[in-house]
């Protein structure tokens, strides 16, 4: 079946730190990849997606690229801001375009200054 | 960005009534709708595609008769929660997407004492 993994939190960086969470995937077919981010009290809001092996997908300089040949699809940052603190949930889907999503289990990402 | 709104935010209700949890895309006509459930530390899961004018589509597992959706309109979605008891409390999420990108509510949470 399709599911994801992702590494569990709580994951506690000091600001400016580099960050990495992991993710891997199983999937039938070519899955779309994504990072989602949950700020406290807000809904789910895209951090960055990738449709087709070695797409790179980023945005407000977090990156994450498509891995085929390991399953993979680890959310980075170079230098991580209080502000970046949050849940991260790494999802995919096989249907096209985003319907069904399946999610991971998330990661909260605690920044301290 | 479009915009899903979830109302309530959080409820407390008896055992044996019954919650109603909405869901309205602010900005965009929705055909399309979901609906997950997170428990504590766990991923989200899909619960169920709610289709604007005819019956949802659940996943395996998910009692249809217990998780009444109704998706009158193009903006808005319900879940209901029917009879309700302790093991149904938990983090409720619903989601519309366009043809770009999947909006998410802010989630419910349900305390069923």
């Amino acid at each position: 079946g399709n599911s994801v993994t992702q590494m569990e939190g709580p994951v506690t960086l000091s600001e400016e730190a580099f960050l990495t969470i992991n993710c891997t995937y199983t999937a039938t077919g070519y899955p779309s990849l994504f990072w989602y981010v949950q700020y406290p009290g807000e809904g789910l809001q895209l951090l960055l997606k990738a449709t087709k092996a070695d797409d790179k997908g980023s945005n407000k300089g977090f990156e994450a690229t498509y891995r085929k040949e390991t399953t993979s699809f680890h959310l980075e940052k170079g230098s991580v801001q209080v502000s970046d603190s949050a849940v991260y949930f790494c999802a995919l889907t096989v249907s096209g375009g985003y319907n069904k999503l399946i999610f991971g289990a998330g990661t909260r990402l605690a920044v301290h200054p | 960005g479009a915009v899903v709104s979830q109302h309530p935010s959080w409820v407390i209700c008896k055992s044996g009534t019954s919650v109603k949890i909405e869901c309205r895309s602010l900005d965009f006509q929705a055909t399309t709708m979901f609906w997950y459930r997170q428990f504590p530390k766990q991923s989200l899961m899909l619960m169920a595609t709610s289709n604007e004018g005819s019956k949802a589509t659940y996943e395996q597992g998910v009692e249809k008769d217990k998780f009444l959706i109704n998706h009158a309109s193009l903006t808005l979605s319900t879940l209901t929660v029917t009879s309700a008891h302790p093991e149904d409390s938990s983090f409720y999420i619903c989601s519309a997407s366009s043809d770009t990108e999947a909006f998410f509510g802010q989630g419910t949470r349900l305390t069923v004492v």
